[in-house]
């Protein structure tokens, strides 16, 4: 099993720009979510999921979007990119919040 | 919302010594979580505490959740270089089962 994938693993955008951050599990895990992690600030929660077509705002959600149209898959979409969305993401999963399993991160650059 | 502070922010302890770090929720937590992240890696799921009073022990580790459910302490005996990281709490409460993670304790192992 590969657990939570995420990619990239490394992304420089400008100003402006969108993107959209893969991530997918293999775990049937329901709950999936986003986060944010800036030094100093521990992990704040961008969105989160807890099944297919469910999705729910986390702690920042502001500048990011969502889906969830199938189990597997949770991608994060950024709509304009600005440099205080630098950032390190990670996507995480869960059977019904018990102990999440994060991915490796995506090491996100705007400029 | 919901808050969780944890202190310290770092700690450097000698190889050997032992480390301690708390959590304190403004509310009451159904659970709480305790991660590892090593540095320029994902958080890594440790352990779940569910009932008041409740004591775990993995090896050297100690986990300890409080009476009122409020706060909780992770506990290490006899460092070793191993055990250099960021030790996060997180926690759950409500029917959104999103965790709130607190902001982390720098651990540096000096050998």
């Amino acid at each position: 099993n590969a657990g939570v994938t995420q990619t990239p693993k490394f992304q420089v955008l400008k100003t402006g720009q969108s993107m959209t951050l893969q991530c997918a599990q293999d775990m049937n895990h329901e709950y999936m979510s986003w986060y944010r992690q800036d030094p100093g600030m521990g992990l704040r929660l961008i969105h989160y999921s807890v099944g297919a077509g469910i999705t729910d705002q986390g702690e920042v959600p502001n500048g990011y979007n969502v889906s969830r149209s199938t189990t597997e898959d949770f991608p994060l979409r950024l709509l304009s990119a600005a440099p205080s969305q630098t950032s390190v993401y990670f996507c995480a999963s869960s059977f019904q919040g018990d102990g999440y399993t994060f991915g490796s991160g995506t090491r996100l650059t705007v400029v | 919302g919901q808050q969780v502070m944890q202190i310290p922010q770092y700690q450097h302890v000698q190889e050997g010594e032992d480390f301690t770090t708390y959590c304190n929720s403004s509310t009451t937590l159904s659970n709480i979580q305790w991660y590892k992240q090593r540095p320029g890696g994902h958080p890594v799921f440790l352990i779940q505490l569910v009932k008041s009073g409740e004591v775990k022990k993995q090896k050297r580790l100690t986990f300890q959740f409080g009476e009122a459910k409020k706060n909780s302490s992770l506990h290490i005996t006899a460092t070793q270089t191993t055990d250099v990281g960021t030790y996060f709490c997180a926690g759950l409460s409500g029917s959104a089962r999103q965790l709130t993670f607190g902001s982390g304790t720098q651990l540096t192992v000096l050998p």
